[in-house]
């Protein structure tokens, strides 16, 4: 079974400083990764995601992610907060290729503090 | 479409109604995909469909929930006879083999 943890429910961080939103994982297989985004009263969109190949994965809006098999992490990071990156983020993981069922995380909620 | 279209975007329903969910998917992608969301919860699985594979019911959460996808497209989410508990966001996206989840904006189930 695959689990995917999100370590701290609400982060708060001033505009201009670092982003750093924790996941670890757990999976059987090798896992997909992503990370997606949810704006208030809007679906959810994707930010990145992990398949195979390179571990840093740059996405949209300025964020990042690094793949650790070694520590089973896919934390999320942005080098200077805005003002429009508060919002809840989920981290996801599936079985890839055939089983794209994703299992996510309960989610942070970010507030940027002006 | 341009997306994953989902209605209605708001029901509210009396307890013990019934009362069915509607998903299209973005055309052409194969699977298909409802979650639930409730206030201050993450996102819960409840089913998968993938091809013409049989679905993936393992996290429909009781016997009052079902769902299907005919013709391999739109999906209907129906649930009999609606608890205050159902009452949630229930998102629905879709995705082409080994690529992302493309999610629609939801409907938001009210249960009075």
């Amino acid at each position: 079974a695959q689990s995917v943890t999100q370590l701290g429910s609400h982060v708060s961080v001033s505009e201009g400083a670092l982003v750093l939103l924790r996941c670890n994982y757990s999976s059987s297989v090798p896992p997909y990764l992503f990370w997606y985004v949810q704006y208030p009263n809007q679906g959810l969109q994707l930010l990145l995601k992990y398949t195979t190949g390179a571990t840093l994965v740059k996405g949209i809006n300025g964020f990042e992610a690094e793949f650790k098999k070694s520590e089973t992490s896919f934390h999320l990071t942005k080098p200077s907060a805005h003002m429009s990156d508060a919002a809840e983020y989920f981290c996801a993981v599936s079985k890839g290729f055939g089983n794209e069922k994703l299992t996510f995380g309960t989610g942070t909620r970010l507030t940027i503090i002006p | 479409g341009a997306g994953v279209s989902q209605s209605p975007s708001n029901k509210v329903t009396e307890k013990g109604k019934d009362v069915e969910l509607r998903c299209d998917p973005i055309s052409g992608h194969t699977a298909l995909y409802w979650y639930r969301q409730s206030l201050g919860q993450g996102l819960e699985f409840l089913i998968y469909f993938q091809g013409n594979s049989a679905p993936d019911k393992s996290g429909l959460p009781s016997d009052r929930f079902s769902a299907e996808r005919t013709g391999g497209s739109v999906s209907t989410l129906t649930i009999q006879r609606t608890q205050q508990e159902d009452s949630a966001v229930y998102l629905c996206a879709s995705s082409l083999r080994s690529t992302e989840a493309f999610f629609g904006q939801g409907t938001r189930l009210t249960v009075v």
